[in-house]
């Protein structure tokens, strides 16, 4: 079965410095998706950012990219330029298995805080 | 563009209560529909999905069923609430493999 691991319960950076946010997965697929999501107070889970598996670049939006290593299995997330906004629940969840309806399998999360 | 709604969004119940959430989805047509419950502002476990009218998968055994009688509503179920079954119930939409799940504002559901 597939698993996804968030090591870091916590963390904090400084408004307008960067922060690595780590994920590791375990899967025998070739072909799946990774997602970082957002869930602020509010509780609104937003997409951040989605990876295709079979591609090698890195994805890219804006103050958020990612670092996909897909030997290591691990797929952080690096915000830039940290801003108060940034302050959430983060979720990264691995996608696999075209025969499983797109299910998501999430870890833990990483609750980040930006300090002014 | 594409709107999911849910209600309620705060649900307080007896323990032996019976429950039903909803789900609609507007804007699109056969989307994948999910639940999820999130306990404790952690991670999110996926209860059902479906991928068509009247196709349910059950991801974890338990006192809750769902339901999908019209192409864009979900709805979950219990006869008998438990207070093991408190937390936050997200439904969420997506266009299948590969793409990416869009998420309805959530109920919060306490079983006293």
């Amino acid at each position: 079965a597939q698993t996804v691991t968030q090591s870091q319960p916590e963390m904090s950076v400084q408004e307008a410095e960067t922060v690595t946010l780590s994920c590791t997965y375990d899967t025998s697929e070739s072909n799946y998706y990774l997602f970082w999501y957002k869930q602020p107070p509010s509780r609104q889970m937003i997409l951040v950012i989605r990876q295709e598996a079979y591609k090698q670049q890195n994805a890219t939006e804006n103050r958020f990219s990612v670092n996909f290593q897909k030997a290591a299995k691990s797929f952080s997330l690096k915000i830039s330029d940290s801003q108060l906004g940034d302050t959430a629940m983060y979720f990264c969840a691995f996608m696999g298995s075209y025969n499983q309806g797109g299910k998501l399998i999430f870890g833990q999360g990483t609750e980040l805080s930006v300090k002014p | 563009s594409q709107t999911i709604h849910q209600w309620p969004a705060t649900l307080v119940q007896p323990v032996g209560s019976p429950l039903s959430l909803e789900c609609t989805v507007e804007g699109t047509s056969n989307p994948n529909l999910y639940w999820y419950r999130q306990a404790a502002g952690r991670g999110l476990q996926l209860l059902f999905y479906s991928v068509g009218i009247g196709q349910i998968s059950s991801e974890v055994p338990q006192n809750l069923s769902a339901s999908r009688p019209q192409d864009r509503q979900f709805i979950l179920s219990s006869k008998k609430l438990l207070l093991s079954d408190s937390g936050f119930y997200l439904c969420a939409w997506s266009l299948g493999f590969g793409y990416e799940q869009y998420f309805g504002p959530g109920t919060r559901l306490t079983v006293t």
